[in-house]
């Protein structure tokens, strides 16, 4: 059974950092890329980032890129986002999600994380 | 951008009834498009991928139709369990885009 498992998240200060985990389990982790996808009740499901299943390639999206740094350790099939520079507007609950196959382009997502709520407040 | 518009964006349904739910891309996406359910205070869930292909262990009441610009989900006999929010997603132009959602509520 495929699982995904978030932590990490929290309530940082406006121009603070945090880094998010994501422990997969139940399939073979280095063969898949991986995602982290966040969610808001103004803004709904936005793509955040994505690597390739051996971390050669990584995308980010424009409101993120310069900030926020994916990684993963297939040793310890784990995925990691690094998020510096944290504003309100990144107030949201992160997932990461499974793609199907190694390339991050690879859609569609599927299988999700419980997520991890991420609060940016002073 | 592609942009993805559901409709409706809520629907309250008695159970064993036809739910429709449409989506329409703002230009063509092919067959690109998937079909993801959230229930309350769970995270999404894949129901259908490429337009009309269904995923592993999804029951077979859901189904998905379209291609180009216009998509459709279908739930066949509505179920209580079946009470969640439905989102699009497409995944022609990268990194793709979600639609805004859709409540689907039991009366």
């Amino acid at each position: 059974e495929v699982q995904l498992l978030e932590s990490g998240g929290g309530l940082v200060q406006p121009g603070g950092s945090l880094r998010l985990s994501c422990a997969a389990s139940g399939f073979a982790f280095s063969s898949y890329a991986m995602s982290w996808v966040r969610q808001t009740p103004g803004k709904g499901l936005e793509w955040v980032s994505a690597i390739s299943g051996s971390a050669d390639t990584t995308y980010y999206a424009d409101s993120v890129r310069g900030r926020f740094s994916i990684s993963r350790d297939n040793s310890k099939n784990t995925l990691y986002l690094q998020m510096n520079s944290l504003r309100a507007d990144d107030t949201a609950v992160f997932y990461c999600a499974k793609l199907s196959c190694s390339s991050p382009s690879c859609y569609p997502f599927d299988y999700w994380g419980q997520g991890t709520l991420v609060t940016i407040s002073s | 951008e592609i942009v993805l518009t559901q409709s409706p964006d809520f629907q309250s349904v008695t159970p064993k009834e036809k739910v429709t739910i449409t989506c329409r891309a703002s230009q063509s996406i092919g067959s690109s498009l998937h079909w993801y359910q959230q229930k309350p205070d769970q995270s999404p869930k894949l129901l259908i991928k490429f337009a009309s292909q269904s995923f592993s262990g999804v029951p077979s009441r859901f189904s998905g139709s379209g291609s180009g610009t216009d998509f459709t989900l279908t739930i066949n006999s509505l179920e209580a369990e079946d009470a969640a929010t439905y989102y699009c997603h497409q995944s022609s132009s990268f990194p793709g885009t979600f639609g805004q959602g859709t409540k689907v509520e039991i009366k």
